[in-house]
C-alpha cells in the first residue's frame, strides 16, 4: 500500500492566486513528521515546511502553511499568493519515527505551474 | 540547518563504467541517506550510511551495484557501478538537521 498519495500529477494556479496541493498519508507510527519539498527543474530538493505529528497548531513558514488533519490522515500544502517562481514540482514525504529506520518516504509528486 | 555539496553536479558515462558520486557535509552527522530520482519519478532510498559501520540498503538494492564509503562523520561515497542506460538519473545525498532533513544540490547522471 502507498504510504504517501499525491493524488494531483499537475496544477494550474493564477498568479498571485492561493492553492492547495493535497497529501494523505498511511502510518500506524504514532510518532511521524511530515515535510513538504519543493523541485524545480535544476534538480536540487528545497526544504518547505514540517508538521510533526504532535504538534497542536498547523506549521506555516512565510506563504507556505500546511493544513494537518490527523484524524482523515492528510496533510495538504497552501500556497498563498502564488508567484511565477513557484512553478516547480512539490513533494510531500513522511519519516515515521519509531519504524522504517528513520528513512523518508514520498510521494510521487505534484507539477505546480503557474500562470501569468 | 545543513549545507550539503556534491560532486559532480552531473556527468555523461558510458555504459558499463563507473562513477563515485562524492558529499560532503558541513557539520558532523550521524546518518547520511542516499536516494535515487528516475527521470519524472519520485525519490526512493538507495541506502543509509552510518560512519563505522557497512551501510544498510533498501529492496532493491545491492552493495555490488551501489557500493558506498563513509570514512568519517562528514563525508560520503556513493559509486554507481558497471552502469547502464537505466542508471541514468539523479542521485542525492541527504542528512537530517533537528526534525528537518536536507538534501544535496544532487548529481544528474546520464549513461550513454
Amino acid at each position: 500500500a502507498q504510504k504517501i498519495t499525491q493524488t494531483q500529477p499537475g496544477m494550474f494556479v493564477q498568479e498571485k492566486e492561493a492553492v492547495t496541493l493535497d497529501c494523505t498519508y498511511d502510518t500506524s507510527d504514532p510518532s511521524y513528521g511530515l515535510f513538504w519539498y519543493k523541485q524545480p527543474s535544476s534538480g536540487e530538493m528545497i526544504f518547505l515546511i514540517y508538521q510533526g505529528s504532535y504538534d497542536q497548531q498547523n506549521a506555516t513558514e512565510g506563504r507556505y502553511s500546511l493544513n494537518f488533519q490527523k484524524a482523515r490522515k492528510s496533510a495538504n500544502l497552501v500556497i498563498s499568493a502564488s508567484q511565477l517562481g513557484d512553478s516547480a514540482m512539490y513533494f510531500c514525504a513522511m519519516r515515521e519515527l519509531n519504524n522504517a529506520g528513520n528513512m523518508l518516504t514520498f510521494g510521487g509528486g505534484t507539477r505546480l505551474m503557474v500562470k501569468p | 540547518s545543513a549545507v550539503i555539496s556534491q560532486k559532480p553536479s552531473r556527468d555523461i558515462c558510458q555504459r558499463g563504467t563507473s562513477l563515485t558520486i562524492q558529499c560532503q557535509v558541513d557539520s558532523q552527522v550521524t546518518m547520511m541517506f542516499w536516494y535515487r530520482q528516475q527521470p519524472g519519478q519520485s525519490l526512493t532510498l538507495i541506502a543509509t550510511a552510518n560512519q563505522g559501520s557497512e551501510a544498510t540498503y533498501e529492496s532493491g538494492f545491492v552493495i555490488d551495484k551501489f557500493p558506498i564509503s563513509r570514512p568519517n562523520l562528514t563525508f560520503s561515497t556513493l559509486t554507481v557501478s558497471n552502469m547502464s542506460p537505466e542508471d541514468s538519473s539523479i542521485y542525492l545525498c541527504s542528512v537530517y538537521g533537528g526534525d528537518t532533513q536536507y538534501f544535496g544540490p544532487g548529481t544528474r547522471l546520464t549513461v550513454l
